[in-house]
């Protein structure tokens, strides 16, 4: 299974952009990168899930490099509603459908 | 409201006590999965089934039972609690062969278990 590295912490204010930089060398040829959103005392949210090149949605862009060994989640003008813990995961559908999360990243946006 | 729903939220109890987590999903997902999460904020799975069949049994001690009466249900018994049972646990739901891992699963809000 691919292990993951994120930062474990970030700060940013209002209205900034924020970029997460998942670290995934070990990524598999069906692998998925996955990512979830965690607010306190709530179970974790998808955001977003993406193979290769770009996906944006409502909440949040994912950028993957072409050798796909690390992802970037962006989050474009955050609010103090942002702050959470997010979650980088990778895997692929012979795990028997378990996400593995690493230690996520705490975000928290200051006014 | 289409959700995961978990009860009771909060579980207070006493060592060597039994106690069960009840979990209900009304999305039409066909997967159920149990997670615990532990003071680190570390979200590690516990079981899964699909269909009412489990598919996940990671290495958990056999005092956690899981039963799934149906696909919409996945309950969770404890039996003689320890105190390093403390932690939060999530019940979650998905479709399971969507082609797409990780896609789309939906957790509830959690239950803490205290153990005292």
């Amino acid at each position: 299974l691919a292990k993951t590295t994120q930062p474990i912490s970030m700060d940013s204010y209002e209205g900034q952009e924020v970029n997460i930089t998942c670290s995934h060398n070990n990524i598999a040829t069906n692998d998925y990168i996955t990512w979830y959103q965690q607010f306190p005392s709530q179970g974790p949210r998808f955001i977003i899930q993406g193979y290769k090149t770009k996906v944006t949605n409502e909440v949040a862009s994912l950028f993957i490099p072409a050798d796909r060994k690390s992802s970037t989640l962006s989050l474009p003008r955050v609010s103090l509603s942002d702050t959470a813990v997010y979650y980088c995961l990778v895997g692929e559908g012979n795990q028997g459908g378990k996400l593995i999360f690493g230690q996520g990243t705490e975000l928290s946006v200051k006014p | 409201d289409t959700a995961v729903s978990q009860t009771p939220k909060y579980l207070v109890t006493q060592m060597g006590n039994d106690k069960s987590i009840k979990c209900e999903q009304n999305l039409g997902h066909d997967t159920m999965y149990w997670y615990k999460q532990d003071s680190k904020k570390f979200l590690k799975i516990m079981f899964s089934y699909n269909n009412k069949e489990l598919i996940i049994n990671e290495t958990v001690p056999n005092r956690f039972s899981p039963k799934s009466p149906d696909k919409a249900h996945l309950n969770l018994h404890i039996n003689s609690l320890e105190l390093g049972d403390s932690a939060v646990y999530f019940c979650a739901s998905s479709h399971r062969d969507r082609g797409r891992p990780g896609y789309g699963y939906t957790f509830g809000s959690g239950t803490r278990l205290t153990v005292v």
